[in-house]
């Protein structure tokens, strides 16, 4: 069975410009977080959703973010307008069950704004 | 001061020698998460614990709830132990609350 799966692997932009990263999670886990670790700080929390619906986003940094996951397969998450303080590791991750659900996780999409 | 505290943040050992990372952390929570992240490379989930101990080939991991802490052994440490574990609480609304990470270096 396969994994959680991210695109890109790497992405470089410049400041201004637009990424889009993907993640697929394990097929049939309805719950899918979005993390991210910026500039060698702690992993932080961005978002939780469960199948289409988002559950919670109160770690979404501000409106540049947007996140979705249309029929409540894979998820995006759209940087728009990227700028240097976005650049990181972006992970994502899905469980079957929440709470205390045992989470799998992607390599992570590394994203570095010039 | 963090919600999550790990130490050491780096630890370097002789293979064969026995490890324990810890993580201390001041959230109430529904469960702990033990993860490990090689150079490069993704995260993958070693345990994931609510009270008591779990072990899975060489490592351990131990939680105490009621001290607010948690520790995860190696035993028999070998070089392709070398990664960073990191210990995540997952709070009420089981957001992760993620620790800094402990560096493991080991020598053959």
């Amino acid at each position: 069975e396969a994994g959680v799966t991210q695109f890109p692997s790497h992405s470089v932009i410049e400041k201004g410009q637009t990424v889009t990263l993907r993640c697929d999670p394990i097929s049939g886990h309805d719950n899918l977080y979005w993390y991210r670790r910026v500039m060698g700080k702690e992993i932080k929390f961005l978002l939780h959703f469960v199948k289409e619906s988002k559950q919670d986003e109160s770690g979404m940094p501000n409106n540049r973010f947007l996140a979705e996951r249309t029929g409540g397969t894979y998820s995006t998450l759209k940087v728009q307008p990227a700028e240097l303080e976005d650049s990181g590791v972006y992970f994502c991750a899905s469980s079957q069950r929440q709470g205390i659900g045992e989470l799998f996780f992607g390599e992570g999409s590394r994203l570095t704004v010039l | 001061k963090n919600e999550v505290e790990q130490s050491p943040q780096n630890l370097t050992a002789q293979e064969g020698e026995f490890i324990t990372i810890n993580c201390s952390y001041s959230v109430g929570i529904s469960a702990l998460h033990w993860l490990q992240q090689h150079p490069g490379g993704g995260i993958v989930s070693l345990f994931m614990l609510s009270s008591g101990k779990k072990k899975h080939g060489r490592l351990i991991a131990t939680i105490n709830i009621q001290e607010k802490h948690s520790s995860l052994h190696i035993t028999a440490s070998h070089p392709r132990d070398s990664a960073v574990y990191i210990c995540a609480v997952a709070d009420s609304n089981y957001q992760l609350i993620w620790g800094a990470g402990t560096k493991l270096i080991i020598k053959p």
